[in-house]
């Protein structure tokens, strides 16, 4: 089946950049998005990448390459309040509503 | 708008109990979704609505769970015999129809499902 992976964990200090990293099986893909949780909260949705290339939202940019099944999201300036789990999720197939979602990276940004 | 109600936040029960679980979507999406998420894990998803109309379930959904929408606003999910391995967090998200990936989903707060 469908899946993706991302790193578990990644540290960072504040004010510094951080690369978030997704692989995707590519057979169906139609798209990868970003999601953020912070512990206990709801995933709020971050980006959306449709085709190849940066998209830019704030401090927050999400990349993605279809010729290689992969995208990652960049956080930079990173503050305090950026810590929690961030997700990719793709949709595969003729399903329009089955997001599939990876396991998530924590990031713990420190003082 | 309040975004995404979902009742109650936490539930304890027994084995064996069946429970049910609220979903009140953004009064403007005719998309509703459920998932499922447990500790270190991703959302996993289990079924979705457009409108009324259920249109996808997870194969990992077993007969014991169903979920319903019958007027196309509020949802339920009704798990029934509940079994320890259903101790998990259950999401309710919703999106509008078109630009469901353009505009993301917006996840509710969860349902805490304990099973003792």
């Amino acid at each position: 089946g469908q899946s993706l992976e991302q790193p578990s964990e990644v540290t960072a200090v504040e004010g510094a950049i951080v690369q978030i990293n997704c692989t995707y099986q590519t057979s169906g893909f139609y798209g990868l998005s970003w999601y953020q949780q912070h512990d206990g909260g709801a995933p709020t949705f971050l980006s959306y990448n449709a085709l190849d290339g940066l998209e830019e939202t704030g401090r927050f940019s999400s990349f993605l390459s279809r010729s290689d099944s992969y995208g990652y999201l960049l956080l930079q300036e990173l503050q305090m309040k950026d810590s929690a789990s961030y997700f990719c999720a793709a949709l595969y197939g003729g399903s329009q509503g089955n997001l599939i979602f990876g396991k998530g990276t924590k990031l713990s940004v420190k003082p | 708008d309040t975004g995404v109600s979902q009742d109650p936040r936490h539930k304890i029960t027994k084995r064996g109990q069946n429970v049910t679980f609220r979903c009140d979507p953004i009064s403007e999406h005719n998309r509703l979704y459920w998932y499922r998420q447990t500790l270190g894990q991703g959302p996993e998803f289990l079924t979705y609505f457009q409108n009324e109309a259920q249109l996808e379930k997870s194969r990992l959904l077993s007969d014991r769970f169903s979920a319903e929408r019958p007027k196309g606003s509020f949802s339920t999910l009704e798990i029934q015999r509940t079994e320890q391995g259903d101790s998990a967090m259950y999401l309710c998200a919703s999106s509008l129809d078109a630009g469901q990936f353009l505009y993301g989903y917006t996840f509710g707060s969860g349902t805490r499902l304990t099973v003792v």
